[in-house]
Order: C-alpha cells, then structure tokens, then sequence
C-alpha cells in the first residue's frame, strides 16, 4: 500500500512564525503535491514538484514556499505565518494519474 | 483552464436510499475524471477514476460514475447508500498527460438512518 505520511496532524503557531509542514511518500513517486482545504472552497493547489529539486506554482503559491531535496520528502514552508493560513494541509504523491493522500495537517495561526 | 462544479454542497439521504452527486467540468482538451472520498478527519482516497474506455466506471462498495462528453458530466450515483457512506465527495479533474488535479468544492453526503 502507498504511504503518505505528514509530520503532524495539528499544528499551533504564532502570526509570524516560520512553519515547515513536512510530507513523506514510501512509494519513489515522482510527484509530489500541496494542497490546503477550506470549507466551501474545495482543495486548492499550492505547490508541485516532479522531480528532486524542481517545483512549480500551483494556484495559490503565495505566502508559501516548497523544499524537496530528497525524492521521498516535499515540505511546505510557512515564511512568517499570518492567520488567514489557518486550513487544512493536505499533501499528496504518484507516478501516473492517481494520487495518493496523506491524513492532512490542521493549522491553526493564532 | 480546467474547472469543476460540483452543484450540490450537501446532499441528505435516508439509509438505502438511492443517491446522484452531480458534477460538471470544463475543459477545451481531454480529461481525466476522478472522485475522491474523504472520511472525517482522514485524508483524501480514490473512489474510482474514468481514463479511457468504458464511460461507466465502477467502485468497489458500490458507487458507479458515468462519463458523459456531451454533457461535460461525470455524476456519481450508489442505489442504495449505507450509514458507512456518510463522508464528503470531490470531483476532480486534470489534463490528459499532465497530473495536476483541479478539484470541486466538495459535496458532503449525509446519510440518515
């Protein structure tokens, strides 16, 4: 079975923290992807990548940053964090056309 | 630019039950159609995809989806829903050849006993 794992399922931070959110595909998938999710606004893409240190803007790159050093891991940076980045975090992986999830990230930016 | 309406944003049902989550794309090339499932608090899985071939697509508990090119649809459909089925349903799209997904806005399928 495919695994996506995601560092934490709840996350607390401060307005103008650094936040690293980090995904870790067991699968050697070459893609890897963010997405938030907002209620009522479906899932968003924020960053892609399709290879170890290549990345592309999804729809809503902004505030956002992306690392992937390593194939198996793609993390999501959080410059200074403010509060309308409270969401749900959701990363996903895959080889072809399916893609698979991880459980998600709860922030919440007090 | 691809898009996806999902037009329903909750759908309530009584147990066994039939049900239609409806869902329209847009697009100007050829698509794949995709519906994920999303359980409470649980990450998104694959309910069944249409790449190719046969326009009607199956899951394994149940759910069946239509293409429909003419109509720009891809509706999900069960004939009989179980309390299990409570959960929220996207629709999703992307390019053929390319992977990224443009997902609808959800549709959260309440099932009532």
């Amino acid at each position: 079975d495919v695994k996506v794992t995601q560092s934490s399922r709840y996350l607390v931070k401060r307005t103008g923290e650094k936040v690293f959110l980090e995904c870790v595909q067991d699968m050697d998938h070459e893609n890897m992807f963010w997405y938030r999710q907002d209620p009522g606004l479906g899932l968003r893409l924020i960053y892609f990548s399709y290879d170890v240190k290549m990345k592309e803007k999804g729809d809503i790159p902004e505030g956002y940053s992306v690392s992937r050093e390593k194939k198996e891991r793609f993390s999501l940076i959080l410059e200074s964090a403010s509060t309308n980045q409270t969401s749900m975090y959701l990363c996903a992986s895959s080889l072809g056309t399916t893609q698979y999830f991880g459980p998600g990230t709860r922030l919440l930016v007090l | 630019a691809q898009s996806v309406t999902q037009l329903d944003s909750q759908v309530p049902v009584f147990e066994e039950a039939p049900v239609e989550l409806r869902c329209n794309y847009s697009s100007s090339v050829s698509v794949y159609l995709f519906w994920y499932v999303q359980y409470p608090n649980q990450g998104l899985q694959l309910l069944l995809k249409y790449l190719s071939g046969s326009t009607l697509v199956e899951s394994i508990n149940g759910f069946e989806a239509e293409f429909n090119k003419s109509q720009t649809s891809f509706h999900l459909r069960k004939p009989s829903v179980h309390i299990s089925d409570t959960a929220e349903y996207f629709c999703a799209v992307s390019v053929v050849g390319n992977t990224p997904l443009v997902f609808g806005k959800g549709t959260r399928l309440s099932v009532i006993a």
